[in-house]
Parts: structure tokens; C-alpha cells; sequence
């Protein structure tokens, strides 16, 4: 079936590196999400991954894929105060299809 | 990059009204759009897939009758929720890609409170 698993809480201090994990159970998936929702708005993406990918990294951020274990990471370098949000992992399955999201991460950044 | 706009970004209406809820992509043609619901620290649920030009796909458990669901051109997709309750009070968000293989964007979001 169709799961997506997140642990809620994660607090970092203000420099640390932060790492939100992510596991999923539907191997057909194709492309995994992260996106980044702060109080009261909708959601950003921050980054994504094929299925084929190892890892991708955009400035601060660094996606791991292990697919065998159908794990995934979202791993920003040098948190910063303005980092603090709920980050979602997201898991499509085919073009066009819909999104499956795991139930948030709330990352906390204390200075 | 590519916008989703939404309209509008807060709502408040009484028992037994109709809302319009607008999903609009900015600068590129979109087929499918999506419309997710989120309670208040819960995560995204799919409500239903709108196609271009065809019946809406609704997820197991969302009364199409009460969300109803129009996506008229390529670039608008309406969500209207009728004769609305308190109950259905929550955050209402769209998405949609420019392509089969590019990420979804999403609009910022429409909060809906029914008093």
C-alpha cells in the first residue's frame, strides 16, 4: 500500500546540520519530494530526486535515496533560525500522478 | 519557475453557503490538477485529481457531490464547496506540474472557516 513515514519533531541549534529522514513503502515510485511549509502558507519545493539517484545536492541541501531500503534524507547544512518550518517528504508514482506525503516533520532551529 | 496561484487565501462563511475556491496556473498549461486538504498539524490528504476537460477522479471517502470540481481551461481548476459545515473547515491546497515529469507546485493555500 501506500505509506510515507516521518518523524515529527526535530530541533537543531542555529549552524548544526539538520537531517529529516523519510521512509516509503511503494518501490514503483518515481520521483521523492521534499518541500518546506511554514505557518499559515502552502507548500515550497525545496528539492527532488529521480528513483535512479543516489543523491542530489542544491546549496545546502543534500537528498540521499537509498532505494533498497526505501529510505530517504533531507539533510541542510548550516541551519539557520529562518530553516524552522514543518518539511514534508513526498513519494509520486507516475507522470502526471498523484503525490503521497508523509505527516510532516516539524524542525525547530534554536539560536 | 512555475506559479500556481490561488484565490482565495482566506474564507470565512456561514453554515449552509457555498465557497468557489480558484486554482490557476500562471504560466504554463496544466491538464491535471490536484486538490489536497490538510487538517491543522496533519499532513497533505488528496481530495481528488481534476482533468482538463472531464469529470474530476475523487479519492475513496470524498463526497463529490459536496466538492465539486470543474477544470474548465488549461489553466483553471475550481474546487466549490457546498452548502458548507463547520466540520469542513480546514486548508485547502492545489498543485499542479507544467509536464508528466516536472514536480508539482503548489498555490499558497485557501483557509476556509464555516461558522
Amino acid at each position: 500500500g501506500e505509506d510515507v513515514e516521518q518523524s515529527l519533531f526535530l530541533s537543531v541549534r542555529e549552524g548544526d546540520s539538520s537531517v529529516i529522514n523519510c521512509t516509503y513503502t511503494d518501490s514503483s515510485s518515481t520521483y521523492l519530494y521534499w518541500y518546506k511549509q511554514e505557518p499559515g502558507a502552502g507548500l515550497q519545493l525545496l528539492t527532488y530526486i529521480f528513483s535512479n539517484m543516489d543523491m542530489k545536492q542544491d546549496q545546502r541541501l543534500t537528498v540521499l535515496l537509498n532505494k533498497k531500503d526505501k529510505h530517504l534524507s533531507l539533510r541542510i547544512a548550516d541551519t539557520q533560525t529562518g530553516d524552522s518550518a514543518i518539511y514534508f517528504c513526498a513519494e509520486r508514482y507516475n507522470q502526471g500522478g498523484k503525490l503521497i506525503f508523509g505527516q510532516g516533520t516539524e524542525l525547530s532551529v534554536k539560536p | 519557475g512555475a506559479v500556481v496561484s490561488q484565490h482565495p487565501s482566506r474564507v470565512i462563511c456561514k453554515s449552509g453557503t457555498s465557497v468557489k475556491i480558484e486554482c490557476r496556473s500562471l504560466d504554463f498549461q496544466a491538464t491535471t490538477m490536484f486538490w489536497y486538504r490538510q487538517f491543522p498539524k496533519q499532513s497533505l490528504m488528496l481530495m481528488a485529481t481534476s482533468n482538463e476537460g472531464s469529470k474530476a477522479t475523487y479519492e475513496q471517502g470524498v463526497e463529490k457531490d459536496k466538492f465539486l470540481i470543474n477544470h474548465a481551461s488549461l489553466t483553471l481548476s475550481t474546487l466549490t464547496v457546498t452548502s458548507a459545515h463547520p466540520e469542513d473547515s480546514s486548508f485547502y491546497i492545489c498543485s499542479a506540474n507544467p509536464a508528466g515529469d516536472s514536480p508539482l507546485h503548489f498555490g499558497n493555500g485557501t483557509r476556509l472557516t464555516v461558522t
